[in-house]
């Protein structure tokens, strides 16, 4: 069975800095989908970016950019000059590469504070 | 496009009764999920349904709970009797039959407080 960790509960940054959140993951799939989910107060979770596990290079989507390492199985999401809109539950999931319909398998969560 | 709609947003009920959750998906999603997280814990998931069969309900904590798909497409959960345990924040998700690597669209969940 898939595993996702994420072992930072809670992290905080200061407005427009940088700041790392850690995912790590266990499978014996070659081909899988990796996905940040962010849920901010209102609590409606929102993709963030993803990244398909047969693609080296790390997806990015503006501030956010993620370091994908596969034979680590680590999947970190970095976001650059952190605004105080990015405060939220950050999730970490995995999902099998198949056509449609498997799925998301969720890591702890980790809640971000950013700081004015 | 209006997105997953989710609802009650809240509901407080005593240990033995019964609640319903509901999950109106994006029109023409043919999948459907329904996920929990506990309080501090990860979210997990409870089944998927395609159009209105479950195709994956191996989540599914044990028979007190009850999901349904009408004629393929709003969904209901049913917890009866509620538990104390079953609080938590519940989330409905659909995605198109054909999506490949895209994630799902989710709802903004039902916080159910079991007391």
């Amino acid at each position: 069975a898939q595993t996702v960790t994420q072992s930072q509960p809670e992290m905080s940054v200061q407005e427009a800095e940088t700041v790392t959140l850690s995912c790590t993951y266990d499978t014996s799939e070659s081909d899988y989908y990796l996905f940040w989910y962010k849920q901010p107060p209102s609590r409606q979770m929102i993709l963030v970016i993803r990244q398909e596990a047969y693609k080296q290079q790390n997806a990015t989507e503006n501030r956010f950019s993620v370091n994908f390492q596969k034979a680590a199985k680590s999947f970190s999401l970095k976001i650059s000059d952190s605004q105080l809109g990015d405060a939220a539950m950050y999730f970490c999931a995995y999902r099998r590469a198949e056509t449609s319909g498997s799925r998301l398998t969720f890591g702890e969560g980790t809640q971000l504070t950013v700081n004015p | 496009e209006a997105g997953v709609t989710q609802f009650p947003s809240h509901s407080v009920i005593e240990k033995g009764q019964t609640v319903t959750l509901r999950c109106d998906p994006i029109s023409g999603h043919d999948n459907l999920y329904w996920y929990r997280r506990v309080m501090g814990k990860e979210i997990k998931f409870l089944l998927h349904f395609v159009k209105e069969s479950k195709q994956d309900e191996s989540g599914m904590p044990n028979n007190r709970f009850l999901a349904e798909r009408t004629g393929g497409t709003y969904s209901t959960l049913k917890v009866q009797p509620a538990e104390l345990e079953d609080s938590g924040v519940y989330f409905c998700a659909s995605s198109l039959w054909t999506s490949g690597g895209d994630g799902y669209t989710f709802g903004s969940g039902t916080r159910l407080t079991v007391v």
